[in-house]
């Protein structure tokens, strides 16, 4: 049984191409979030919702759309795809103060 | 604004011996402090946690940890390291009733025979 559930495992893709990350949770927690961690293994919060509204938006670019669907949902969609956005993604929930992660998404533009 | 710091960035030990992991974080309050394990290719699982009470707090995979606030640090401890402990270890800090976790940069431990 999946916590968190993140698709696909790997991203492979072009400069410029538009790609989405899907992230499901089944704990029933209020609170989603994306992490973005560079290839010095540092660890950064993207975006957070509460019961899908956006609660946390750090200076990320507009290039980046979160988008929660439903409590048990938040999806991660990229336009424009540059060289920079090179990462492993990561999705999580909570409910009080753990934060339950997924596996990750590595995502390779080239 | 709140910041970790993990002064090592890696740590090499035998197996058996014992490991502490470093920690110090900045926050103008009460803060929650967390331990994030993350083996290779994998996400992150929470180790343990303090909020508040006993300051040696027991986590799982048998790691401990002491809050002291006097020295701002929240180190990570295990008597004996294992071959599976080999990882990549992360301290985080947040406030209070609040959601955003700030993490240190991690620290590698790579455990030799």
């Amino acid at each position: 049984d999946t916590a968190v559930s993140q698709t696909p495992k790997y991203l492979v893709t072009q400069m410029g191409n538009d790609k989405s990350i899907k992230c499901e949770q089944n704990l029933g927690h209020d609170t989603m979030y994306w992490y973005k961690q560079d290839s010095k293994k540092f660890l950064k919060i993207m975006f957070s919702y509460n019961n899908k509204e956006l609660i946390i938006n750090e200076t990320v670019p507009n290039r980046f759309s979160p988008k929660s669907p439903d409590k048990a949902h938040l999806n991660l969609h990229i336009n424009s795809l540059e060289l920079g956005d090179s990462a492993v993604y990561f999705c999580a929930s909570s409910h009080v103060d753990e934060q339950f992660f997924g596996p990750g998404t590595r995502l390779t533009v080239l | 604004a709140q910041s970790v710091t993990q002064p090592d960035i890696h740590i090499t030990v035998s197996e058996g011996a014992s490991l502490e992991l470093r920690c110090n974080y900045s926050y103008g309050a009460t803060p929650y402090l967390f331990w994030y394990v993350q083996s290779p290719g994998q996400g992150l699982q929470l180790l343990l946690k303090y909020f508040s009470g006993d300051t040696l707090v027991q986590g799982i995979k048998g790691f401990e940890a002491e809050f002291k606030r006097s020295q701002s640090s929240f180190n990570l401890r295990k008597p004996s390291v294992h071959w599976s402990d080999a990882a990549e270890y992360f301290c985080a800090v947040g406030p209070v009733n609040d959601y955003k976790l700030s993490f240190g940069a991690g620290t590698t431990v790579t455990v030799r025979a």
